[in-house]
């Protein structure tokens, strides 16, 4: 059982690129979620999903996209990217009707921006 | 304020020794609770849960105190593997599982 999976682990991007970070679950998880986490600092959500077709922004979400078009992809898209994107990006899933809010978090992707 | 507040630490402590971890949270109608850990640059994993009763889990005890809106982690024997950042973490259940991560706790067990 993989559970949620993030690719790549490791991106160095220049100023202005785009890239997407890849997130699969196989848990059959209605809920993912986008997290970022700079030095020292929490996780900030970035977007989320309740389940495919259906995204929202959280508290961070500006310079990024995502789509949910089945309900194991959740890809997080960057369009311009800025130094102030260097961070390390968690997917996260979880289910309704699972101990109401446990997540299962991917190995994350640390990106810099150059 | 923050949502979820938590002492950065680090809390430096010898093997054997209890310490205790608190975190204070704004929202009042959080539903439900967590302590996660953190190793370095890896992913949060799931702790434990926390409930309103208090709650076990081998030589780690978690409670909540909903009127003061504080959820409290003791580690009792703290072993040289128990080195990690703990995160609290509140699901704010507002139409949706909304977790909100504390900036975690930081401890460093030496020998």
């Amino acid at each position: 059982n993989a559970g949620v999976t993030q690719t790549p682990k490791f991106r160095i991007l220049k100023i202005g690129q785009s890239m997407t970070l890849q997130c699969t679950q196989d848990m059959n998880h209605n809920y993912m979620y986008w997290y970022r986490q700079d030095p020292g600092m929490g996780l900030k959500l970035i977007y989320y999903s309740v389940g495919a077709g259906i995204t929202d922004k959280g508290e961070v979400p500006n310079g990024y996209n995502v789509s949910r078009s089945t309900t194991e992809d959740f890809p997080l898209r960057l369009e311009l990217a800025a130094p102030s994107q260097t961070s390390v990006y968690f997917c996260a899933s979880s289910s309704p009707g699972d101990s109401v809010g446990r997540a299962f978090f991917g190995q994350g992707t640390r990106l810099t921006v150059v | 304020r923050k949502e979820v507040e938590q002492d950065p630490g680090p809390f430096n402590v010898p093997e054997g020794a209890t310490v205790a971890f608190n975190c204070t949270y704004s929202n009042s109608a959080s539903q439900s609770f967590f302590w996660y850990r953190q190793d370095c640059r890896k992913e949060p994993k799931l702790l434990m849960s926390v409930y309103s009763s208090g709650n076990e889990d081998g030589r780690f005890t978690a409670q909540l105190n909903r009127a003061s809106q504080y959820i409290s982690l003791l580690i009792r024997d703290s072993k040289l593997s128990d080195s990690a950042t703990y995160l609290c973490v509140v699901n704010e259940r507002t139409g949706f599982q909304k977790l909100v991560f504390g900036t975690g706790t930081r401890l460093l067990v030496s020998p």
